[in-house]
């Protein structure tokens, strides 16, 4: 079972276009975390958030933490190549399992 | 300041051959976790070690798998005799996790072991 869902599952945009990805659960989480992936390597962590409502600004990308903690979106403005990956959000929970669940991904090709 | 480190990168063996995979986490972390990765999907956990204990198993970890952090430093994870659908991308993640830090547990991965089986 998916506990995270991710969409869209793929985006491909031309550079400059402003883009957003959502990460969507009927679970609540205590942190959210999303990664950036390149094929063959591992994730790469962008943000953590933990509050809910919080948003965080990195550069380009902007994240927001729902006021439920059950969702959460990515918006890049301005797209690049360089920003091409799977975009992968990834829920955690406290006070037991410190396990993180992953959506499938977002593949977002931007084409210069 | 090293990352993760994982060992080897790449892994093609045979079915039924047994693998064993290294993951080096960043000194200091207290936790690793162990997580599989196939095609088209985000990854899905398997196990995680607080330093030495391992706290818990996923029921993927079937008892083929087998994972170890004896000095709570590195870890190893084994497959005895593999099979085509063990064919994945291990990834290995630690964090440091602390009472402060429990409610956010920040994970940081290594590269990855790319494991083919013919």
């Amino acid at each position: 079972t998916q506990l995270l869902e991710q969409s869209p599952q793929f985006l491909s945009i031309q550079e400059g276009e402003n883009l957003t990805v959502y990460c969507n659960s009927s679970s609540v989480f205590s942190s959210l975390q999303w990664y950036r992936q390149e094929p063959g390597e591992g994730p790469v962590l962008l943000v953590t958030v933990v509050t809910g409502g919080e948003v965080k600004k990195l550069k380009r990308l902007t994240f927001q933490f729902g006021d439920a903690r059950k969702d959460s979106s990515l918006h890049i403005t301005a797209a690049q190549p360089g920003d091409t990956g799977l975009y992968l959000c990834a829920g955690g929970r406290s006070g037991g399992s410190e396990k993180l669940v992953f959506g499938k991904g977002t593949k977002l090709t931007v084409n210069p | 300041d090293t990352g993760v480190s994982q060992d080897p990168r790449h892994k093609i063996t045979k079915r039924g051959q047994n693998v064993t995979f290294r993951c080096d986490p960043i000194s200091e972390h207290n936790r690793l976790y162990w997580y599989r990765q196939t095609l088209g999907q985000g990854p899905e956990f398997l196990t995680y070690f607080q330093n030495e204990a391992q706290l818990e198993k996923s029921r993927l970890l079937s008892d083929r798998f087998s994972a170890e952090r004896p000095k709570g430093s590195f870890s190893t994870l084994e497959i005895q005799r593999t099979e085509q659908g063990d064919s994945a991308m291990y990834l290995c993640a630690s964090s440091l996790w602390g009472l402060e830090s429990h409610r956010t547990d920040t994970q940081y991965f290594g590269p990855g072991t790319r494991l083919t089986v013919l």
